[in-house]
């Protein structure tokens, strides 16, 4: 079992749609990341999550702790948000990181 | 800041080949890791530093060695290549607050293919 799970698994839009990608975890955490990995394969830490919400652009990032789930919003999708969207928790006891297996998100113009 | 960097980008290796793939960071981050990404999988943790002198397993180190004898490196060491050791292989550095790992900064990979 997966301690890290995401939804949906793969998501087409179109351009200018807004995108919601959910991720729910089942340990207890100090912290939650989104990240992004480009089709090329490198990974960009986009948002770093304890409490609450944080946006940076077009990007909205929220997180209910008592709940144990987190979403990635995209307002205003663009041809360049297509990636793979991980979700990412660092569990509250020890010092390790836990993946969610990624949505990929594919936006057509 | 060349940030995180990794060699090699690629690598073949045959069955029972070792090598060392190497990881080195600028940022004087403490906290430094090691992930396989495999096919339907999420990436997975092999080893991690919280600092020169100090490593851990993580949920896959079977197979694997790491050493951290500065700050800036940390090369993981495959002793005796499998195939089920092919896979694409992350280095990752944050900074390290006690307690709590902030941001992580990804380098660009490593594909390894084990025949």
């Amino acid at each position: 079992k997966n301690e890290v799970e995401q939804s949906p698994q793969n998501l087409t839009a179109q351009e200018g749609e807004f995108i919601t990608i959910n991720c729910s975890y089942s340990v207890g955490i100090s912290a939650l990341h989104w990240l992004q990995q480009h089709p090329g394969g490198g990974i960009v830490s986009l948002f770093m999550l304890s409490s609450g919400k944080k946006k940076h652009g077009r990007l909205i990032a929220t997180i209910n702790i008592q709940e144990k789930h987190s979403s990635l919003h995209i307002t205003a999708s663009h041809p360049r948000d297509s990636a793979v969207y991980i979700c990412a928790v660092r569990r509250n006891t020890g010092n390790q990181f836990y993946f969610g297996t990624g949505t990929s998100l594919t936006v057509i113009p | 800041n060349a940030g995180v960097t990794q060699t090699p980008k690629f690598q073949v290796l045959k069955t029972g080949q070792s090598m060392t793939l190497q990881c080195a960071q600028d940022m004087n981050h403490e906290y430094m890791s090691w992930y396989r990404q495999d096919p339907g999988m999420g990436l997975r943790l092999i080893h991690y530093s919280v600092g020169a002198g100090i490593t851990d397993q993580g949920e896959v180190p079977n197979g694997y060695n790491v050493s951290r004898s500065t700050t800036e490196d940390f090369p993981l060491r495959l002793l005796s290549a499998a195939p089920s050791q092919t896979s694409v292989y992350f280095c990752a550095s944050s900074p390290w607050q006690g307690t709590t790992a902030d941001t992580q900064y990804f380098g660009p990979g490593t594909r390894l293919t084990v025949l």
